[in-house]
């Protein structure tokens, strides 16, 4: 089965850096996805990690390990508009996208 | 480009009662999913479908029917409304990948309440 832990809430200061964790344990590993969903609105997609290391996408980077079954997002230069949930998520093994979501981290930016 | 449309955004249900949500999408994606997300619970698949015609439990079907009889729409049904269906409904679409890496795009959901 697929189990994914993330913390429930975090807060963080407008500029800072902040580092979202997440751990997983699946059967069989086909990459992790992160999305960001602000309140009342739909999931975007943030990123999508299968090999690991660090994949840098603007002011949002994602961090995978798989051998220890860990990611992390990382936020740089917070501004206000980041304050979401950011879900972490992973696909089932059996080709049809099935995915497994953590219940997310609430992330609020304060001033 | 819409994207994902769900409609109705919000309905309110007394037990008992039916309803259909509807889903649409524009991308020509082949794979679309009805998730439910409830506090503390994170999102959750209901149903899914890889095709036109074709459709698949999810994680949690039971009270939920789901139809595909065109490639861009997905319908999802409540036979019998309970409280317990109270939640906000997510439809999503994704195109079929054998690499695992398709992110899925989302509708901006229905409210549902059941009293």
């Amino acid at each position: 089965g697929q189990n994914i832990d993330q913390p429930t809430e975090m807060t963080a200061t407008e500029g800072a850096i902040v580092q979202i964790n997440c751990t997983y344990q699946t059967s069989g590993f086909n990459g992790l996805f992160w999305y960001q969903q602000h309140a009342g609105e739909a999931p975007t997609f943030l990123s999508y990690n299968v090999l690991d290391g660090l994949e840098e996408k603007g002011r949002f980077s994602s961090f995978l390990s798989r051998s220890k079954g860990y990611s992390y997002l990382l936020l740089k230069e917070l501004q206000m508009k980041d304050s979401a949930s950011y879900l972490c998520a992973v696909p089932h093994s059996g080709g049809y996208q099935k995915v497994t979501f953590g219940i997310g981290t609430k992330l609020q930016v304060i001033p | 480009n819409a994207g994902v449309t769900q409609t109705p955004k919000f309905r309110v249900l007394k037990t008992g009662q039916s309803m259909t949500l509807l889903c649409a999408q524009d991308m020509n994606h082949e794979y679309m999913y009805w998730y439910r997300q409830d506090p503390g619970m994170g999102l959750r698949l209901i149903h899914y479908s890889v095709g036109e015609g074709t459709t698949a439990k999810g994680e949690v079907p039971d009270g939920y029917n789901v139809s595909r009889l065109k490639k861009q729409n997905f319908l999802l049904g409540l036979e019998s409304a309970a409280p317990s269906q109270t939640s906000v409904y997510f439809c999503a679409s994704s195109r079929a990948s054998s690499s695992y890496n398709s992110p899925l795009h989302f509708g901006n959901g229905t409210r549902l309440t059941v009293t």
